[in-house]
């Protein structure tokens, strides 16, 4: 079945640094990925999608690029802010028609001063 | 404004006690699903939907029932609370290929006692 892998349960950075976070999928039919966003006490919101091989796609300072060979969609942003610090979470669907999404189980960023 | 609405935002229930959550959604999406999220960690699949009048059961199903009476609205019903089901819910929409596009409720906290 498909799969969303998302190796860092935790991530810590200080302020101004550069961030990846890693997410990696397997699934035999053509895939859509997504970037969600979870501030405490608040619900998952989008970030970015993409579905487009090898494209990069920006939106409030981060961008991931789709990466059909080797099965990526890694998310990145250049200098992290204090308000950066939340959930973010990795999610696929796919051509396949089962209507089920793959969540990946999450990555909690945290930003110190 | 298209939304995904829930009620109650907060509840608490006894053990052994029936539970309803709702979810109302205006994007006029085929789709519709049931997270559970415990505090600190991912989202996991309980029941989702892709057509009024049938459910399908997710990664976490036990003890969890669904209905889907009309596009808009889908349930969630717990016939017999357990302390174990003590979490945030999350109800979701989502259409297309693209259905892990998700929109997601502002959550229902539910303490059981």
């Amino acid at each position: 079945g498909d799969s969303v892998t998302q190796t860092e349960g935790l991530v810590t950075l200080t302020k101004g640094l550069p961030v990846m976070l890693n997410c990696t999928y397997q699934t035999t039919y053509s895939p859509f990925l997504f970037w969600y966003v979870q501030h405490l006490n608040e619900a998952p919101k989008l970030l970015l999608k993409s579905s487009t091989d090898n494209k990069r796609t920006e939106h409030q300072g981060f961008y991931a690029t789709l990466h059909k060979s080797s099965s990526s969609f890694h998310l990145q942003k250049s200098s992290v802010q204090l308000s950066d610090s939340a959930l973010y979470f990795c999610a696929l669907s796919t051509s396949g028609g089962n209507y089920k999404p793959t969540f990946g189980k999450g990555t909690s960023l945290v930003v110190h001063p | 404004e298209a939304a995904v609405t829930q009620s109650p935002r907060s509840k608490v229930a006894v053990t052994g006690g029936k539970v309803t959550l709702s979810c109302h959604q205006t994007n006029n999406h085929d789709y519709m699903y049931w997270y559970r999220q415990d505090t600190g960690h991912g989202l996991r699949l309980i029941h989702y939907s892709y057509v009024a009048d049938s459910t399908e059961k997710g990664d976490i199903p036990d003890g969890y029932k669904a209905s889907r009476p009309s596009q808009e609205n889908f349930s969630l019903i717990l016939e017999l609370a357990s302390l174990s089901q003590t979490a945030v819910y999350f109800c979701a929409s989502g259409t297309g290929v693209n259905y892990a596009e998700q929109f997601f409720g502002p959550g229902t906290r539910l303490t059981v006692l």
